[in-house]
């Protein structure tokens, strides 16, 4: 595998399921980032992990909670979510400098989130 | 209020021509611009990117221009192909963001007629 990976590709599911949603970059970068495309609205960062640490949250809210136990891994717990909540979740990965600044980030090829 | 704006949705272009894709933004903070492309069912790959110390970027058929005063970028795309159809989103930094943000634009609709 190269690049950034998200599983699953597509997922279903009713107001009271839990999922959780995978991402694996395979770039030896040390940030990564979750965002929610809607449709006819911009991307929206949701949670920046740099180093492992939570950096930005942006609020959203605690029905979205993010995991990462690593610096290649990447999780967004998903509880009690909304019909509003459907959406394309993308994951990216960069690999950010000592001062912060603007590296490129590397886009999974997200998942198509439907809440029924 | 968005901070970063595509304001045409989309854009049709004949094979050959220029297409030119321009985006908006707002914080006199961003300091560094990118633009991403996205096809369907992808995620968005890096396409061209400028620093704000420069005013042109060029990469092969792709060109960017950043208008500083104007807040203002562009991307040209030159001889534009078939295969150039996608969502393009301009993207914008801030070099003094923790954890290297990007604030995206809408997106616009590049079709280009064979």
């Amino acid at each position: 595998e190269t690049g950034v990976t998200q599983t699953p590709r597509h997922l279903v599911m009713g107001m009271t399921n839990k999922k959780s949603l995978k991402c694996e970059q395979h770039l030896g970068h040390n940030a990564m980032y979750w965002y929610k495309q809607s449709a006819k609205k911009p991307l929206e960062l949701m949670f920046v992990y740099s180093l492992e640490e939570r950096v930005e949250n942006n609020s959203v809210p605690s029905r979205f909670s993010p995991e990462c136990p690593n610096s290649s891994h990447l999780f967004l717990h998903l509880h009690t979510l909304q019909p509003e909540d459907s959406a394309l979740y993308l994951c990216a990965s960069s690999q950010d400098g000592p001062s912060g600044g603007a590296d490129t980030q590397y886009f999974g090829p997200g998942t198509r989130l439907t809440v029924l | 209020d968005q901070q970063v704006k595509q304001n045409s949705p989309s854009l049709s272009v004949q094979e050959g021509r220029i297409s030119i894709l321009n985006c908006d933004y707002t914080n006199s903070m961003f300091d560094y611009f990118l633009w991403y492309k996205k096809y369907p069912a992808e995620g968005p790959t890096f396409l061209i990117s400028i620093s704000s110390i420069k005013d042109k970027n060029e990469d092969g058929r792709f060109t960017v221009f950043l208008n500083k005063s104007a807040k203002h970028l562009s991307l040209h795309i030159v001889p534009s192909q078939p295969g150039d159809s996608a969502v393009y989103f301009c993207a914008a930094s801030a070099s003094n963001n923790a954890g290297n943000m990007l604030t995206f634009g809408g997106g616009t609709r590049l079709m280009v007629k064979p």
